[in-house]
């Protein structure tokens, strides 16, 4: 079946670590983003790409990185700087901008 | 920058009623606007893509309304189900803008 992968579905980091969230589409789409949600706040845009080996920070990109070597793929570091990261991390994809949206199941960051 | 608000922030309703979640943006220069819902502790699945030219869009017992010199969407749920329990996240594509704006969301519930 097409669609949007993400993993792991949990993750716990400890203070300092890095951690790479993973994302992965089998929907041949040129777009993909990365979101993240906090309890009773809407999506917030961390990083998009448009196309392979490109990608544009979004409105809260600090203390995040993410890398798009391969079109299906377009996983997102959360690094040590990321001073707030406990939330819930949205992945998704589009045919190109302007069009239908699919988000992956997301996936959970804790730390502890 | 374009804000996003929906009202209610949270609905109850008994079977088989007919509601309209509100959604208003502050930049009335959009692309599309995009009505999602969201399951707990799940992604968002897209449920209807309105482009700017156009006024509505409808799926099954969703109707959306996009009126955009006013800056207003609504989404109309005929005969209201059980399974129609989620929150409901309207969300904005700018002409100046590279991924979606979303609101905080509706959160639903129908009573049986």
């Amino acid at each position: 079946d097409g669609g949007i992968t993400q993993s792991p579905k949990y993750l716990f980091r400890k203070e300092g670590q890095n951690v790479t969230l993973s994302c992965e589409q089998n929907l041949n789409h040129d777009a993909m983003y990365w979101y993240r949600q906090d309890p009773g706040q809407g999506l917030r845009l961390i990083y998009y790409s448009q196309i392979v080996n490109d990608f544009q920070k979004g409105d809260i990109a600090e203390g995040y990185s993410v890398s798009r070597e391969k079109k299906e793929s377009f996983p997102l570091t959360v690094t040590s700087a990321q001073k707030n990261p406990t939330a819930f991390y949205l992945c998704a994809s589009s045919i190109t901008d302007g069009n239908t949206i699919y988000f992956g199941e997301g996936s959970w960051l804790t730390v502890v | 920058k374009q804000e996003v608000t929906q009202i209610p922030a949270a609905l109850s309703v008994p079977e088989g009623e007919n509601l309209v979640l509100n959604c208003s943006f502050t930049d009335s220069a959009i692309y599309n606007l995009q009505w999602f819902r969201q399951d707990p502790g799940k992604g968002l699945t897209s449920l209807l893509l309105i482009q700017s030219s156009q006024r509505e869009q409808t799926s099954g017992r969703l109707n959306a309304s996009l009126d955009k010199s006013s800056g207003r969407s609504t989404l109309y749920i005929a005969a209201s189900q059980p399974g129609d329990s989620a929150t409901y996240l309207c969300a904005v594509e700018s002409n100046s803008g590279y991924a979606l704006n979303f609101g905080k969301g509706t959160s639903l519930l129908v009573t049986p």
